[in-house]
């Protein structure tokens, strides 16, 4: 158990549905990560934040959002989802901002879009 | 920008015998490097980490791994393949300054009975 998690599990919605889901860091982490694992295209970096600022962005589509809270737990918002955006979502959490600070990854929830 | 490869999508070996699964890096900095697996169905898992102190790093469940500046590699190595070491298995290269964790494509081990 990595200490981070991630809420919900699993999650099956319909085209052009938005949802959101939830990870709350690690006691004392900092910096929350998200991810985006699929067959085709393997793990992806979306954003992070750290200490509730955007920090880096990476291949994260317009429809994607995200935040941190004051509590330091992060929500990924999706919208207008489309079928290609069933994936594995993985959040990560770090104390620091980057190397050489590792990075703990949550569970996952599987998202699937029908 | 720094960039990872793994040279091997799929490694498959018997269980008793060696795992060497490859990973060579480019990175501007002084790089920190990662190993971590992933179980089917699983969240990602750290294996073991350099951050430019010993070279030779240890990590759980009987891995190791060698950075070695000079052929920019950090392969990661275990004497012994057990059935539960299957999984996939991602090396990550992180900058020390500022810039962000970049993961190899992965490796897929298959241990055989």
């Amino acid at each position: 158990d990595s200490g981070v998690t991630q809420t919900p599990k699993h999650l099956i919605t319909a085209t052009g549905q938005r949802v959101t889901l939830r990870c709350s860091p690690r006691s004392g982490d900092l910096s929350v990560y998200w991810y985006q694992q699929s067959l085709d295209q393997g793990l992806q970096f979306l954003i992070q934040y750290y200490n509730g600022e955007e920090r880096a962005k990476g291949n994260i589509l317009e429809r994607f959002s995200a935040q941190q809270f004051p509590d330091l737990h992060s929500e990924l918002n999706l919208s207008s989802l489309e079928l290609g955006d069933s994936a594995l979502y993985f959040c990560a959490s770090s104390v620091g901002a980057q190397a050489p600070y590792e990075q703990y990854f949550g569970p996952g929830t599987r998202l699937t879009v029908t | 920008a720094q960039s990872v490869t793994q040279l091997d999508s799929h490694v498959s070996v018997s269980e008793g015998t060696p795992v060497l699964l490859r990973c060579n890096y480019s990175s501007s900095y002084s790089p920190s490097l990662f190993w971590y697996v992933q179980h089917p169905n699983k969240g990602l898992q750290l294996l073991l980490k350099y951050t430019s102190a010993a070279t030779l790093v240890k990590g759980i469940n009987g891995f190791e791994a060698e950075f070695k500046k000079s052929e920019t590699s950090f392969h990661l190595t275990k004497p012994s393949a057990h059935m539960s070491d299957a999984a996939e298995y991602f090396c990550v290269v992180g900058d020390n300054y500022g810039q962000n964790f970049v993961f190899g494509p992965g490796t897929r081990l298959s241990v055989l009975p």
